[in-house]
């Protein structure tokens, strides 16, 4: 089992819609939970954190976390064409040690 | 302020050759990692070293890997000798402690083909 597993996708949605991109982890000890935007060819770039259960809102992007279910979602809300680009699920169990998942490319289509 | 830089940005070599890849962190940054990011296995995480010294290289996939950071400035990752299946994108990325070493800022990548 992959320590940090989402769905390669692609995931298309419209111009305007929410696009919700998931991720489970498989270490019950992870503390810290983030998302990373790559665009192609570019390297990786972090849009957001999370360190406990809940919603994280910022703009129009929102972490959830479900520790229980060791669960870890990105929302984006109002989805615009610039947002097309893989995001990937990253965890790390307070050892410096951050692991990534292969992540989630997704299309907004105009 | 200066990102963290690496290079070369791409590497075209062959089989059995010395490849070495450069990165300087941001200044002031205190820890460095080095990434391998493929289609397969996306990214993963070979080495990190904070204060210059490597704290884990059990991601080092053998022997031909080699890392060092002689200073707080600049790092380098070698294979020797370098095979077909070490093509990838290297990434080096820095952090720092104080804003929560988790926070990777990443370089922009060297490309490196293995013929």
């Amino acid at each position: 089992q992959k320590e940090v597993e989402q769905n390669s996708g692609p995931l298309s949605v419209p111009e305007g819609a929410i696009a919700s991109l998931n991720c489970t982890y498989s270490d019950r000890v992870s503390q810290s939970f983030f998302w990373y935007r790559q665009y192609s060819g570019k390297s990786p770039e972090l849009i957001m954190s999370i360190y406990s259960n809940g919603d994280k809102e910022d703009g129009r992007f929102t972490a959830q976390l479900n520790k229980a279910s060791q669960y870890v979602s990105l929302l984006i809300r109002d989805s615009q064409p610039s947002d097309s680009a893989t995001y990937l699920c990253a965890v790390s169990g307070g050892y410096q040690k951050v692991t990534f998942g292969t992540g989630t490319k997704l299309q907004v289509i105009p | 302020d200066a990102g963290v830089i690496q290079s070369p940005r791409h590497e075209v070599t062959e089989m059995g050759q010395e490849v070495t890849l450069r990165c300087k962190p941001i200044s002031g940054h205190d820890y460095l990692f080095w990434y391998r990011q493929t289609m397969m296995r996306g990214l993963e995480l070979l080495i990190y070293f904070n204060n210059n010294v490597p704290i884990d290289d059990s991601g080092m996939p053998e022997d031909r890997f080699s890392a060092k950071m002689p200073n707080a400035s600049f790092s380098t990752l070698k294979i020797q000798p370098s095979e077909p299946r070490d093509s990838a994108v290297y990434f080096c990325a820095s952090s720092l402690r104080d804003r929560g070493i988790e926070e990777l800022f990443f370089g922009e990548g060297s490309r490196l083909t293995v013929l």
